[in-house]
């Protein structure tokens, strides 16, 4: 079993609505990240979390540590986007990604 | 633009052969990571430095092998190349050398080999 979990593996959404990308993860952590993988390859971290929640324009990441789960939501979503949304954890150290999920927004 | 360079941008080679793929940290950044991705694995741990020495290994191959420069720069030498290793490999940097605490981490663009 993968040490992190993310749902779904495919999102396809309307533009405008609010989409909820989960992540779960089985082992102690210091902190839970937010990745986000645009078609070309490049890779931007979107949040570091260690409890609570942070906003950051129309995106939203919250964590849980007690249950090991964390969310990311877009709130009126657009197509660009459009991306590969990574959870990744870091133990100690190195980072223990999840296998993603790919946004698509239509227009 | 994350700060952090790596070159190539591309790179095709053929088995059996070695490469080297750099990278430069985010001003004043003293950790460097690299990561693999491959289709079939997902984003791989490779291994981090800090300020010139080894920190963490993760899934390298022996096959692999990675420095950090007194100019903080980093360098993953790739030998015995085998088409298994056509990947994106990403380098990032951060502050601090993690240990218990983690940091942000900035990525690179990367650079895709393509092994034929």
């Amino acid at each position: 079993k993968n040490e992190v979990e993310q749902s779904p593996q495919n999102l396809t959404a309307q533009e405008g609505e609010f989409i909820t990308i989960n992540c779960s993860y089985s082992v102690g952590i210091s902190a839970l990240h937010w990745l986000q993988q645009h078609p070309g390859g490049g890779i931007v971290s979107l949040f570091m979390l260690s409890s609570g929640k942070k906003k950051h324009g129309r995106l939203i990441a919250t964590i849980n540590i007690q249950e090991k789960h964390s969310s990311l939501h877009i709130t009126a979503s657009h197509p660009r986007d459009s991306a590969v949304y990574i959870c990744a954890i870091s133990p100690p150290r190195q980072l223990t990604f999840g296998s993603g999920t790919q946004l698509t927004v239509l227009p | 633009d994350s700060g952090v360079t790596q070159t190539p941008k591309h790179l095709i080679t053929a088995t059996g052969q070695r490469v080297t793929l750099r990278c430069s940290p985010r001003s004043g950044d003293l950790s460097v990571y690299w990561y693999q991705q491959s289709l079939d694995q997902g984003l791989q741990f490779l291994i981090q430095y800090y300020n010139g020495e080894e920190r963490a290994k993760g899934n390298i191959l022996e096959r692999f092998s990675a420095q950090q420069f007194p100019d903080l720069h980093s360098e993953l030498n790739l030998s015995s190349l085998e088409l298994g290793d056509s990947a994106l490999y990403f380098c990032a940097s951060s502050v601090e050398p993690g240990g218990q605490r983690s940091h942000e981490q900035y990525f690179g663009p990367g650079t895709r080999l393509t092994v034929t």
